[in-house]
């Protein structure tokens, strides 16, 4: 398994400003990825964060918007940019140990735009 | 985590009573099946999952039911208890792909 830190666990934010999301991991792992939880609503993937290269975005979202870091094999952000009350979720990371696996996740970010 | 749950369907059980939460996916090419927990204010949590050769697999407690002829997967809970209250949810993930396909949820309460 992994223990998975991420941080702030929630936060209140004005409309147009960004907010970074920090995910860190207590161990190297070669896959991790960022979901969005709308409110009522199911899990949906925003990206791959991959190490070394540039993320890989599910359709729906793009770079500008949700740009993510991913330094090396433990840590990786997402930054929700230019947000809009239509943003306020939560935001998940996850790792994989291995493919086609199970995913171990954080405990998440609240995110509310007023 | 307040707001999860608030939309998703709810299924209400006695405490002591089994509980069986049901999930259909679409993707005929699906091989690994997983059942999440999510409580407010946290991440999923792994449950137990169950692999496309198998059509059931059990755990404490709980048992997981593939179909695959309709694509239907189910999550058994014997004796409910007041923590198993929570929002399930299933995934499902094919040969190749790293992340997982989560489906709609099921709030599950729990009446004392």
């Amino acid at each position: 398994s992994a223990v998975i830190s991420q941080k702030p666990s929630r936060d209140i934010c004005q409309r147009g400003t960004s907010l970074t999301i920090q995910c860190q991991v207590d161990s190297q792992v070669t896959m991790m990825f960022w979901y969005r939880q709308q409110p009522g609503q199911s899990l949906t993937l925003i990206a791959t964060a991959n190490q070394g290269s540039e993320a890989t975005y599910e359709s729906g979202f793009v770079i500008d918007k949700f740009p993510i870091s991913r330094p090396n094999l433990t840590f990786s952000t997402l930054t929700v940019s230019n947000m809009s009350p239509e943003d306020s979720s939560i935001y998940l990371c996850s790792v994989g140990i291995a493919v086609g696996e199970k995913l171990f996740f954080g405990s998440g970010t609240q995110l509310s735009v007023l | 985590g307040e707001s999860v749950g608030l939309h998703l369907p709810t299924l209400s059980v006695q405490e002591g009573d089994n509980s069986i939460i049901n999930c259909a996916y679409s993707n005929s090419a699906s091989d690994y099946f997983i059942w999440y927990k999510q409580e407010s204010g946290k991440g999923p949590q792994f449950i137990i999952d169950i692999r496309s050769n198998m059509d059931k697999r059990q755990g404490q407690r709980v048992t997981v039911l593939l179909n695959k002829t309709v694509k239907h997967l189910s999550l058994q809970i014997a004796a409910t208890q007041p923590g198993d209250s929570a929002v399930y949810f299933c995934a499902e993930n094919f040969a190749g792909r790293r992340a997982l396909t989560f489906g709609s949820g099921t709030r599950l309460q729990v009446q004392p």
